[in-house]
């Protein structure tokens, strides 16, 4: 089975409006991180905003925010006010265990998302 | 305060040449993982690195490729009689102890491509 699952290869939103980019992951460790990153056109990858298995409240940072919904195994990325320079791939990944062991060493990254921000 | 270093940032090598990838981790860290990213994928984790010592190369293929973090300089992963298939964007992040929970930042990645 997959353990991040990206379902939407590519996706337009109009500019200044919001968007939801969809990431379930799957796993069996209750202690786990999810990431999101952004990949622009030119290659690097950008961190955008993590979430920790026992944090209580959804991240949030500037623009970006993650919805975090521990039952269902989602941590969907919502970017609010879309810019033309959010258009890029974006990365759902999973570090799975605690860190004082080797399950942690390793991010699992979902095939990725394409936005395309319309003017 | 510069980020994670990498280079080359493009590296084009003929089918059975050795390719060198370097990465600079940021300063006061002393832990190196590599990715490597085929086209249109997601990266996939490759080998974690301390300073002197590989911990984690459960990613890594048993053939041709190697990696290493000495004392001093820079980490490498070393590829062998590269073939077409190893074509990819490998991305190297650094983080100051063990994965933790937001020291997730990646260098800008090495594209190599084999002709």
């Amino acid at each position: 089975a997959q353990k991040i699952t990206q379902t939407q290869p590519g996706m337009f939103v109009q500019e200044k409006e919001a968007v939801t980019l969809d990431c379930t992951y799957d796993t069996s460790d209750p202690s786990y991180g999810l990431f999101w990153y952004k990949q622009p056109s030119s290659g690097e990858m950008i961190f955008l905003i993590y979430q920790g298995s026992y944090d209580q409240q959804n991240a949030t940072e500037g623009r970006y925010s993650l919805n975090f919904q521990k039952a269902r195994k989602s941590a969907n990325l919502v970017i609010s006010a879309s810019q033309l320079g959010d258009s890029a791939m974006y990365f759902c990944a999973m570090r799975e265990g605690y860190i004082l062991n080797n399950a942690g060493n390793m991010l699992t990254f979902g095939g990725g998302t394409r936005l395309m921000v319309k003017p | 305060n510069a980020g994670v270093m990498q280079n080359p940032r493009h590296l084009v090598r003929r089918r059975g040449q050795e390719a060198r990838l370097r990465c600079s981790p940021m300063k006061g860290h002393s832990h190196v993982y590599w990715y490597r990213q085929l086209p249109e994928e997601g990266l996939k984790f490759m080998v974690y690195l301390q300073k002197e010592n590989i911990i984690d190369e459960s990613g890594m293929p048993k053939e041709r490729f190697s990696a290493e973090f000495p004392k001093e300089g820079p980490s490498i992963l070393r590829i062998q009689q590269v073939v077409r298939g190893d074509s990819a964007a490998y991305f190297c992040a650094s983080s100051p102890r063990r994965w933790g929970n937001t020291e997730a930042f990646f260098g800008q990645g090495t594209r190599l491509t084999v002709v």
